[in-house]
């Protein structure tokens, strides 16, 4: 079926450890990819998207993803990662012609101790 | 980003009643609102689209005469549960597109329904 896979369901790191999240999507064609983050009782917050052009994407909080077209991947990157960064994070696909429809991952725990 | 709120953050109520909830974009008129529904340590379920003016679109699987979608401006729609069962408890969220960001969604944070 098509998807969208985060790879890591729970990941515990230490404050300063590099991050990396995977995610993966199933559909081909044209998409837009996205990365939320829903920190402790609070909403989902856009870090990052891609639509097009370079495929190294900034967001904010020092994070970035980088789109790998052949390997249907949007993974996100930190290098450093901090406490306040414990959150849920999640990455989504709007496959091109279906407008709004956000396709989420299943999300990955963050837990960085201090 | 857009501002997006939601009321109320959450409810409890008894089985076979209807519960609504609102989802009010602050700062701007939108067109087109989302519903997804999230159940506790899972992901954001898509249920239905919702358009200013007309019908709402529903996702496969998502009763329409059991949630029902009122967009009836362009910075509120509805959404009510009706006749909640206990399977229906979950986190209600609401989101709408800018226009500005293109697909760019916000969302709103949330509604908590738990029905006993």
């Amino acid at each position: 079926a098509q998807s969208v896979s985060q790879h890591n369901h729970h990941v515990i790191l230490s404050e300063a450890a590099s991050l990396e999240l995977g995610c993966n999507y199933s559909y081909g064609g044209t998409v837009n990819l996205f990365w939320y983050v829903q920190y402790p009782g609070q909403h989902l917050q856009l870090l990052l998207k891609y639509f097009s052009g370079d495929p190294l994407v900034k967001g904010i909080k020092g994070f970035e993803a980088e789109f790998i077209k052949s390997k249907f991947s949007f993974n996100l990157r930190k290098p450093s990662v901090q406490w306040s960064d414990t959150a849920e994070y999640f990455c989504a696909v709007i496959r091109s012609g279906n407008t709004g429809k956000l396709i989420f991952g299943q999300g990955t725990t963050l837990q960085v101790k201090p | 980003g857009a501002v997006v709120s939601q009321h109320p953050s959450w409810v409890i109520c008894k089985s076979g009643t209807s519960v609504k909830i609102e989802c009010r974009s602050l700062d701007f008129q939108a067109t087109t609102m989302f519903w997804y529904r999230q159940f506790p340590k899972q992901s954001l379920m898509l249920m239905a689209t919702s358009n200013e003016g007309s019908k709402a679109t529903y996702e496969q699987g998502v009763e329409k005469d059991k949630f029902l979608i009122n967009h009836a401006s362009l910075t509120l729609s509805t959404l009510t549960v009706t006749s909640a069962h206990p399977e229906d408890s979950s986190f209600y969220i609401c989101s709408l597109t800018s226009g500005r960001g293109g697909n760019t969604q916000y969302f709103g944070p949330g509604t908590r329904l738990t029905v006993l």
